[in-house]
């Protein structure tokens, strides 16, 4: 009965490389959604996005990042051209669709940028 | 845009004291209102949640929370801490009636001695 499963739990990249973060959502989830916790700062929402289709992306910076989530497979963030300021905890939550209920959240990805 | 202040970024308590946690938020109307707790090494998960009714919420743990919508606050309280308790804790609202995407405070990291 596994959660929301995010790896690595750790990635180092140097800047300018990428960083590809995964997630796969619980078990009958459809919808995830993105968020980066930087030092002193709380959970900021990146991207929402259901099977194939990216339904709110206002959060997301608007060069370098994006996100998706193919029919098949974990949901995928990746960040090119990675800088120092990209270094933070990206935290990956699922829900079964759109729903006032709570989310469930993975242990997060701590990225760090050399 | 909304947004979740929460104004007690580190709190040090001895065991067995009473906890109160602030969380006011900006939106005006129908809110959907969480706390979550990320325990040292864990991730985020649920305390309690306001939908509607009773504005005096139940949680886990021995939390409770209350909703005072004149003062657009969800304050997070325990009556007496113990050093389990220790961890982050996060507000979080959801605007109520279209949007599937919570805004969260900025946490506070609460540290509870024995």
């Amino acid at each position: 009965n596994a959660g929301v499963m995010q790896n690595p739990r750790h990635l180092v990249r140097r800047r300018g490389q990428e960083a590809r973060l995964r997630c796969s959502p619980m078990k009958g989830h459809s919808h995830v959604y993105w968020y980066r916790q930087l030092p002193e700062e709380g959970l900021k929402f990146m991207v929402y996005l259901q099977k194939e289709n990216i339904i709110d992306e206002s959060g997301m910076p608007k060069e370098r990042f994006s996100a998706e989530f193919p029919k098949e497979g974990p949901s995928i963030l990746r960040i090119q051209q990675v800088v120092r300021g990209d270094s933070a905890a990206y935290f990956c939550a699922s829900s079964p669709g759109r729903t006032n209920e709570k989310l469930f959240f993975g242990s997060g990805t701590q990225l760090s940028v050399l | 845009a909304q947004s979740v202040s929460q104004h007690n970024h580190h709190v040090i308590l001895s065991e067995a004291a009473s906890l109160e946690l602030g969380c006011n938020y900006s939106y005006g109307g129908t809110v959907n209102l969480f706390w979550y707790v990320q325990y040292p090494g864990q991730h985020l998960q649920l305390l309690l949640k306001y939908f509607s009714g009773d504005p005096l919420v139940k949680g886990i743990k021995g939390f409770e929370a209350e909703f005072i919508k004149s003062k657009f606050s969800f304050n997070l309280r325990k009556p007496s801490v113990q050093w389990s308790d220790t961890a982050e804790y996060f507000c979080a609202v959801k605007e109520g009636g279209g949007s599937y995407i919570p805004t969260f405070g900025r946490g506070t990291s609460l540290i509870v001695h024995p």
